[in-house]
């Protein structure tokens, strides 16, 4: 298996919702990154996970919250999210932390009402 | 710090003619360059990058970039373009002081015509 997969595809939800978005790899990558993309932009890093530990917080709001339960997998917990945190959520791996290249998932594209 | 700029937002070009896509880069130790792409509503593709070696690096479906230090610039190449070369073109660098940090450039829209 040679991807990163991201679940759901796309994600509507309201401000009051808690809702997780899912990243998986078995590639045997142990690093993982969230990161945020707005339309036309490019991605902005959130977070960053080696060895399935929390290295990289990019000051991001606690109302966003990454879990990596174990080293294939990594998810974002949203809580009391804003109709501005409406974009593209890209997940990536690379096969060690500072290792020199990234893979990214396809995406979820979460809509904020 | 460490920066990449591509100065052009979008870049139009005949099918079949060969195409550039623009990057230059701020780096304040050795650079690891990088060029994504983004097809419509998917996640970014890596193309090619460059650590080390051949300032040619050859990368995906025939695509190629020049690292030029003096010119501090790492442009994107194709021989002859292909309309399903549409997409949005990224040049990244790797941040020096947070190695697991891909800074990226703003990203430039490369229309094929038909």
């Amino acid at each position: 298996d040679t991807e990163v997969t991201q679940t759901p595809k796309h994600l509507v939800m309201g401000m009051t919702n808690k809702k997780s978005l899912k990243c998986e790899q078995h590639m045997g990558h142990r690093a993982m990154y969230w990161y945020k993309q707005k339309a036309k932009k490019p991605p902005e890093l959130m977070f960053v996970y080696s060895y399935e530990k929390l290295s990289i917080n990019e000051s991001v709001p606690s109302r966003f919250s990454p879990e990596c339960p174990n080293s294939s997998l990594l998810n974002l917990h949203l809580h009391a999210l804003q109709p501005e945190d409406s974009a593209l959520y890209l997940c990536a791996s690379s096969p060690r932390p500072r290792s020199d290249t990234q893979y990214f998932g396809p995406g979820t594209r979460l809509t904020v009402l | 710090a460490q920066s990449v700029a591509q100065p052009e937002d979008q870049v139009n070009v005949a099918e079949g003619n060969p195409l550039t896509v623009k990057c230059t880069y701020s780096v304040s130790g050795n650079p690891y360059l990088f060029w994504y792409v983004q097809y419509p509503n998917r996640g970014l593709q890596f193309l090619l990058k460059y650590i080390t070696g051949d300032n040619l690096v050859k990368g995906s479906y025939g695509f190629e970039a020049e690292f030029n230090k003096s010119q501090t610039s790492f442009h994107l190449k194709k021989p002859s373009a292909l309309v399903s070369d549409s997409a949005l073109y990224f040049c990244a660098v790797r941040d020096d002081h947070r190695g697991d940090k891909i800074i990226f450039g703003k990203g430039t829209r490369l229309h094929i015509l038909p």
